[in-house]
């Protein structure tokens, strides 16, 4: 069955860490990946996403992440995190067939950081 | 420009009853979605409509239905209410029906059922 996995349902850090959060994804045909972000308060926003093309894709606000064809992973990652980061983030895969889209997510990681 | 807009944005109803929630999408978009996220998890795929024709469909009972109209605008709707629909139901919206995938969200209507 199709699936995503977040490794870390919880993650807390200090101002200026580094942050890697883990996805593994379950799907046979031709991926789409998204991180999406929920900041306190508000909807779900694309942080960054991969098609095709270089496997090392940036996003918003200095994330990126990194698609592992082999390893079925999509994994983000921030060399410095800001409070502002502190915010739920979301791994999703395109699993839609016969002409549609449908994002299968995963469980999502909260992160926390303190100043 | 206006994002996704939903309505309402809280709802209190009780098991048994039917509730109807609404979305705008975002202008020129004639894809619309329909996930729930229930606490702690992460959205689910319910319908997805396309120039008023049901797309694709999650792994939801029938007693979940949407409608979507010449506008673009949708309609989920829910009748008989379990206290397991207590969720948050998210719109998304897209310019077509298979593209990239990439979804525009509203902020949800948090539905409690007592």
């Amino acid at each position: 069955a199709q699936s995503v996995s977040q490794h870390n349902h919880h993650v807390i850090l200090s101002e200026a860490a580094s942050l890697e959060l883990g996805c593994n994804y379950s799907y046979g045909g031709t991926v789409n990946l998204f991180w999406y972000v929920q900041y306190p308060g508000q909807h779900l926003q694309l942080l960054l996403k991969y098609f095709s093309g270089d496997p090392l894709v940036k996003g918003i606000k200095g994330f990126e992440a990194e698609f592992i064809k082999s390893k079925f992973s999509f994994n983000l990652r921030k060399p410095s995190v800001q409070w502002s980061d502190t915010a739920e983030y979301f791994c999703a895969v395109n699993a839609g067939s016969g002409g549609y889209n449908k994002l299968i997510f995963g469980a999502g990681t909260r992160l926390a950081v303190h100043p | 420009d206006a994002g996704v807009t939903q309505s309402p944005t809280h709802l209190i109803k009780t098991r048994g009853q039917h509730v109807t929630l609404r979305c705008s999408p975002i202008s020129g978009h004639k894809s619309v979605s329909w996930y729930q996220q229930v606490l702690g998890q992460g959205p689910q795929f319910i319908f997805q409509y396309y120039e008023k024709e049901e797309r694709g469909r999650g792994n939801f009972p029938d007693r979940f239905s949407a409608r979507q109209f010449p506008n673009y605008s949708s309609e989920l709707n829910v009748n008989a209410l379990l206290l397991g629909d207590s969720a948050l139901y998210l719109c998304a919206s897209s310019r077509r029906d298979r593209d990239t995938g990439e979804l525009f969200f509203g902020e949800g209507s948090r539905l409690t059922v007592l």
